[in-house]
């Protein structure tokens, strides 16, 4: 079965500062999908990749996969306050496509933004 | 963005009775949707899928009839537990896939606010 790490755990980072989360799949990945989580709360969908080498942008957050679709990073430019909360990685099974099946998660990475 | 929710937000229950828990896109139409559950500072577990109109697919180790599922229509999946056990008491989150039949586009899914239930 795949199994995704996530790293770090936890990070606490000063308001304005830039952060990178990383995500590392032992499997080759299908698809990628960034989520954010406030504890006890759902899930806010931030980003999706696919292909190898993609790479997108909203906002201040960035994610990319990695040409060997195995490892993906967000970065956070100018973190803020809002930014606080437990990020998430979620891969897509290939087993039969079209990102069908349910997702796998990472144990989370949960970002504290000193001010 | 899309827009799922879940009700109720919260339930406590007594041990041997079931509770629903409904799953609904409301501005989109979902084939699948998805049930997962998450004890504290834990990740999230896939349970089942739901496609609309055909029987649900459960994880290994996931009881198929103590967890119901039913994906009546393209915006509605409910999940019941069945007689409830303490152990039962958890998040349960679902995730609504909108709507395609390319085997090869990755869709994006979007989730519901989560039903926290404890079962006293």
């Amino acid at each position: 079965s795949q199994e995704l790490e996530q790293s770090p755990q936890s990070l606490i980072v000063q308001e304005g500062k830039n952060l990178t989360i990383n995500c590392t799949s032992s499997k080759t990945l299908y698809g990628l999908y960034w989520y954010k989580q406030k504890y006890g709360e759902g899930l806010i969908f931030l980003m999706m990749l696919q292909k190898g080498g993609e790479e997108k942008s909203h906002e201040k957050i960035t994610a990319k996969l990695d040409e060997k679709k195995q490892q993906s990073s967000l970065h956070i430019t100018a973190s803020q306050p809002s930014h606080a909360g437990i990020y998430l990685c979620g891969a897509a099974s290939s087993s039969s496509g079209g990102g069908a099946d349910g997702l796998t998660f990472g144990k989370g990475t949960h970002l504290i933004i000193q001010p | 963005g899309a827009v799922v929710s879940q009700h109720p937000s919260w339930v406590i229950c007594k041990s041997g009775t079931s509770v629903k828990i409904e799953c609904r896109s409301l501005d989109f139409q979902a084939t699948t949707m998805f049930w997962y559950r998450q004890f504290p500072k834990q990740s999230l577990m896939l349970m089942a899928t739901s496609n609309e109109g055909s029987k649900a697919t459960y994880e290994q180790g996931v009881e198929k009839d103590k967890f119901l599922i039913n994906h009546a229509s393209l915006t509605l999946s409910t999940l019941t537990v069945t007689s409830a056990h303490p152990e039962d008491s958890s998040f349960y989150i679902c995730s609504a896939r909108s709507m395609g039949w390319d085997s090869f586009q990755l869709y994006e899914q979007y989730f519901g606010p989560g039903t926290r239930l404890t079962v006293t």
